[in-house]
């Protein structure tokens, strides 16, 4: 049963607007919340977190927003770019039960176009 | 730095071979994890070490087995290779003080098909 749901497989955008890739979860007890970004023939790396004691966190154009109430959380990239072009994995973990054991959603391929 | 390396980074099994993918960090993380990923399911956690001398299982441990075999290194073993055992295999490893223990750094994959 996933735990994390990433409903869009696939998100195509041009180049310099917004991209906005989504997020659900179902285990009210995550408390913790990431952004992975996977190239092809690479392994994923780490890209942005969120505490679910925030609801808004900022670096650069990247801002992850969460939802508690709705159980969702948002990837917003502004301004977007070709080399932004990748996978991204929305992950969640429960750090008081175990930290260790993360959960990850099936990925949304962002195409960004010139 | 070379960070996580894992070997081989492409393997073809038969049904019933067995093998070990190698997994090694240079970054003195205490806790190391070993995921599988396939199409439609994201990264599913198979064994984990949160630090030298333990090991626990994930999500999806059935058909592995893992050693920690230093600090540096923890491996995973295909004892009898399915084929539904056919994915990438990620290993990552991470810090383990406060938040940082949630920030994976990921190996390149290792692709297995078994036929």
């Amino acid at each position: 049963d996933q735990q994390v749901k990433q409903n869009s497989p696939s998100l195509s955008v041009q180049e310099g607007r917004i991209s906005i890739l989504n997020c659900d979860y179902t285990n009210s007890m995550f408390d913790y919340f990431l952004w992975y970004k996977k190239y092809p023939a690479e392994g994923p790396t780490f890209l942005i977190s969120i505490s679910s004691i925030k609801d808004k966190n900022e670096d650069g154009r990247f801002t992850v927003f969460l939802n508690k109430s709705a159980k969702h959380l948002s990837l917003h990239i502004v301004p977007s770019q070709p080399g932004d072009s990748a996978v991204y994995f929305c992950a969640a973990s429960d750090l008081q039960y175990n930290n260790n054991d993360m959960r990850f959603g099936a990925g949304t391929r962002l195409t960004v176009k010139p | 730095n070379a960070g996580v390396t894992q070997t081989p980074k492409f393997q073809v099994l038969k049904t019933g071979q067995s093998m070990t993918l190698q997994c090694a960090q240079d970054m003195n993380h205490n806790s190391m994890y070993w995921y599988r990923q396939d199409p439609g399911m994201g990264l599913r956690l198979i064994y984990y070490s949160a630090s030298e001398g333990t090991t626990d299982k994930g999500e999806v441990p059935n058909g592995y087995n893992v050693s920690r075999l230093n600090k540096r290194e923890f491996s995973l073993r295909l004892e009898s290779a399915a084929p539904s055992q056919t994915s990438v295999y990620f290993c990552a490893s991470s810090d383990e003080w406060g938040l940082a223990r949630n920030e994976q750094y990921f190996g390149p994959g290792t692709r297995l098909t078994v036929t």
